[in-house]
C-alpha cells in the first residue's frame, strides 16, 4: 500500500536557521513521483517540487533543497537561512503507477519561522 | 495565467441540506481532482476526471458524494444531504494530461484555494 508519513508535526526555527522537514514514503512500485507542496495560511497548495523514482539527484533551487534516498525511501526538504515568509505548512505527496491519478499525501509539518 | 479558482471560498450550511462546489481549472488542462482536507490532516483524494468522464472515484464515501465535468472544463463537487462530519476544506487540482499512456501519475496537479465547507 502506499503511504506517506511526515513524522514531525511542528517545527519552531529562529530566522536565518536552516531546517530539515522529513519524508518517508512507501509503495510496491518501481515508477513512482514524489512531490513537496507548500501550504500558507491563506489555503492554496503551491507545487514546490517532484521528483521520479530513477531520479536520485538531489536539487537545488535557491534556498531549497532535496534530498532523495531510495534505500531509506525518503525525500527530505531543507530550506537554508529560513525566513518568515517560509512560515507555513509542508506536504509531501507520493505518485506512482498502480494508483496513477491521485496523490497520496502526508500529514504535514507546519513551519514557523520566528523572527 | 490564471491557476485553479473556486468557489465560493466559503460555505455554511446545515444539516441535512444540498450544496454545491464550483472548481474552475487551469486552461488547457484536461485533468481535473478532487479532494478533501481535514483539520491537520493531509489532502485525500476523492474523484478524478479526464475530460468529461469520470476516470476514478474510487475516494468518493459514499452515495452523497457526486461530481460532473460536463464540458470537460468546469466542475461541480455535489454534496447531498450534509452531515457534520462533511465539514472540511474541498480542494479542486488540475494538471495538464493525468494519468494514461506511459506516464500515468506523472503530471503535477496545481491546486486552487479551496472551499471550506462548515455544516452545523
Amino acid at each position: 500500500a502506499q503511504k506517506v508519513t511526515q513524522a514531525q508535526t511542528e517545527i519552531s526555527v529562529v530566522e536565518k536557521e536552516d531546517v530539515t522537514l522529513d519524508c518517508v514514503y512507501e509503495t510496491r512500485d518501481t515508477t513512482y513521483y514524489l512531490f513537496w507542496y507548500k501550504q500558507p495560511p491563506s489555503g492554496e497548495l503551491v507545487f514546490l517540487i517532484r521528483r521520479n523514482s530513477f531520479d536520485e539527484q538531489n536539487e537545488i533551487s535557491g534556498r531549497y533543497s532535496w534530498n532523495f534516498q531510495k534505500s531509506t525511501s525518503s525525500f527530505n526538504f531543507t530550506i537554508t537561512a529560513s525566513q518568515v515568509v517560509d512560515s507555513a505548512v509542508y506536504f509531501c505527496a507520493l505518485s506512482d503507477v498502480d494508483t496513477g491519478n491521485q496523490f497520496y499525501f502526508g500529514t504535514g509539518t507546519s513551519l514557523t519561522v520566528i523572527p | 495565467g490564471a491557476g485553479v479558482s473556486q468557489t465560493p471560498s466559503n460555505k455554511v450550511t446545515e444539516k441535512g441540506k444540498y450544496v454545491e462546489l464550483r472548481c474552475d481549472p487551469i486552461s488547457g488542462h484536461t485533468a481535473l481532482y478532487w479532494y478533501r482536507q481535514s483539520l491537520g490532516q493531509g489532502p485525500e483524494f476523492l474523484i478524478y476526471f479526464q475530460g468529461t468522464g469520470a476516470a476514478d472515484d474510487s475516494g468518493l464515501p459514499n452515495d452523497r458524494f457526486f461530481a460532473v465535468r460536463p464540458e470537460g472544463s468546469v466542475s461541480t463537487l455535489k454534496i447531498q444531504r450534509t452531515e457534520r462530519g462533511d465539514s472540511a476544506v474541498y480542494l479542486c487540482a488540475s494538471s495538464h494530461t493525468g494519468a494514461g499512456g506511459l506516464f500515468r501519475g506523472t503530471d503535477t496537479q496545481y491546486f486552487g484555494p479551496g472551499t471550506r465547507l462548515t455544516v452545523l
